[in-house]
């Protein structure tokens, strides 16, 4: 069974310019979940996917953040304008279901360098 | 919010036992997940526990006390491939908490 995949695996930009990363779950998953975990810190949910339609985005800052998961499979999560304190490792997962007993399966990451 | 806490770092020997704990909000608390996750690498799932108790799973077991908020992994016949970070979650309704995770360190 392929696991979930992510891309890029690193990009640098510099502040105040765009940056999107793309994730593909494992499929038939229905729920996606996008993380931001900064060094040595644990990952911090920014938004949760239920198939196409969003199920939690409370800590997306929404005035440069966004997210898309058209069709209820692949998703991306765009940058606009980047600040320093954007960079971090962006980690992609997918769950079976969104119900609390159901693990979830990480993407590799994508790690991003604002200058 | 729904704060997990849990040590920043622990070091332990080769071939020796270590208890990493985690403590968290009882309140809308569903149950607690364990993942391990080495530098650089995406978290992997160890343990998921939402009745009291050990659940054993080879060298790894987990233990949960839904009563005082409470849980710990507990590593044997630790390997020096066990040196990683070792993340608390928990989870809330549809929603997961993280813990800011123990790096662990095995010496030889």
């Amino acid at each position: 069974e392929a696991g979930v995949a992510q891309s890029p695996r690193y990009k640098i930009i510099e502040k105040r310019q765009s940056v999107a990363f793309w994730c593909n779950p494992i499929s038939g998953h229905a729920t996606l979940y996008w993380y931001q975990q900064i060094l040595g810190q644990g990952p911090k949910l920014l938004i949760q996917f239920q198939n196409n339609g969003v199920v939690d985005d409370s800590q997306l800052p929404k005035d440069r953040f966004s997210a898309e998961r058209l069709k209820g499979v692949d998703s991306t999560l765009k940058i606009q304008p980047a600040k320093l304190e954007d960079s971090a490792v962006y980690l992609c997962a997918s769950s079976l279901d969104p119900g609390p007993n159901n693990e979830q399966f990480f993407g590799p990451g994508t790690r991003l360098t604002v200058l | 919010g729904q704060n997990i806490d849990q040590p920043t770092e622990m070091t332990a020997t080769e071939g020796a036992i270590v208890q990493i704990n985690c403590t968290y909000q009882t309140s809308g608390f569903n149950g607690l997940f364990w993942y391990q996750q080495h530098a650089g690498e995406a978290p992997t799932f160890l343990s998921y526990n939402v009745l009291d108790g050990l659940e054993e799973k080879g060298r790894f077991s987990s233990f949960l006390s839904r009563s005082k908020g409470y849980s710990y992994l507990l590593l044997k016949e630790l390997q020096m491939k066990d040196s990683a970070s070792y993340l608390c979650a928990g989870s809330y309704g549809q929603n997961f908490v993280f813990g800011p995770g123990t790096r662990l360190s095995v010496l030889p």
